[in-house]
């Protein structure tokens, strides 16, 4: 069964600090591959996602990640950070094909103004 | 347009007694999925529906758990009877085939 770590459990930065949180997947085959973020007290909503094409992706709100095939990996990085992105992220995959996307834990990440 | 409409938003209720979650996922989406979200345990999923027929049930923990979907606008997950280590956020989530889920706001269970 595939998995997906999130090393990064807790992450405390101040604002414009720069951001990369790992994702790591096991899985040898094609990969469908996501961030999703939830605000305090919110559902989850997608930050950006791959599924082919250009490795780095872009997404909403200045983040972007990417996909480095030979490391099984898809970080998330955002070069300055807000107080408005304190959240949870999560990192999500599923095989190609599948459409049962697995997430990881979590990384909870706390921005201080 | 509408989200994933899920309800309750809250719900509190004593050991032993049967809950109801309920989802209405976005029109024209043919797969849905229902997670549950814990401190412990993160976000596990419970069990998918594509086409409103389940694919994969292997994350319900047990047979207290089951969940229905009669049409394409609405599903159930039913808890019966509930115990405290139910307590958790029951997320609802909706998606076409290209796999980009569509979270509901959630269902924050308490058992007492």
């Amino acid at each position: 069964a595939q998995s997906v770590s999130q090393h990064n459990h807790h992450v405390i930065l101040s604002e414009a600090a720069s951001l990369e949180l790992g994702c790591n997947y096991s899985y040898g085959g094609t990969v469908n591959l996501f961030w999703y973020v939830q605000y305090p007290g919110q559902h989850l909503q997608l930050l950006l996602k791959y599924f082919s094409g250009d490795p780095l992706v872009k997404g909403i709100k200045g983040f972007e990640a990417e996909f480095i095939k030979s490391k099984f990996s898809f970080n998330l990085r955002k070069p300055s950070v807000q107080w408005s992105d304190t959240a949870e992220y999560f990192c999500a995959v599923s095989p190609g094909g599948s459409y049962i996307p697995t997430f990881g834990r979590g990384t909870s990440l706390i921005v201080h103004p | 347009d509408a989200g994933v409409i899920q309800s309750p938003r809250h719900e509190v209720t004593e050991m032993g007694q049967e809950v109801t979650l309920r989802c209405k996922p976005i029109s024209g989406h043919n797969s849905l999925f229902w997670y549950r979200q814990t401190m412990m345990r993160g976000l596990e999923l419970l069990i998918y529906f594509n086409n409103n027929v389940p694919i994969d049930d292997s994350g319900m923990p047990e047979d207290r758990f089951s969940a229905k979907m009669p049409n394409a606008s609405f599903s159930t997950l039913k808890i019966q009877p509930s115990e405290p280590r139910d307590s958790a956020v029951y997320f609802c989530a909706s998606s076409l085939s290209h796999g980009e889920l569509f979270f509901g706001e959630g269902s924050r269970l308490t058992v007492l």
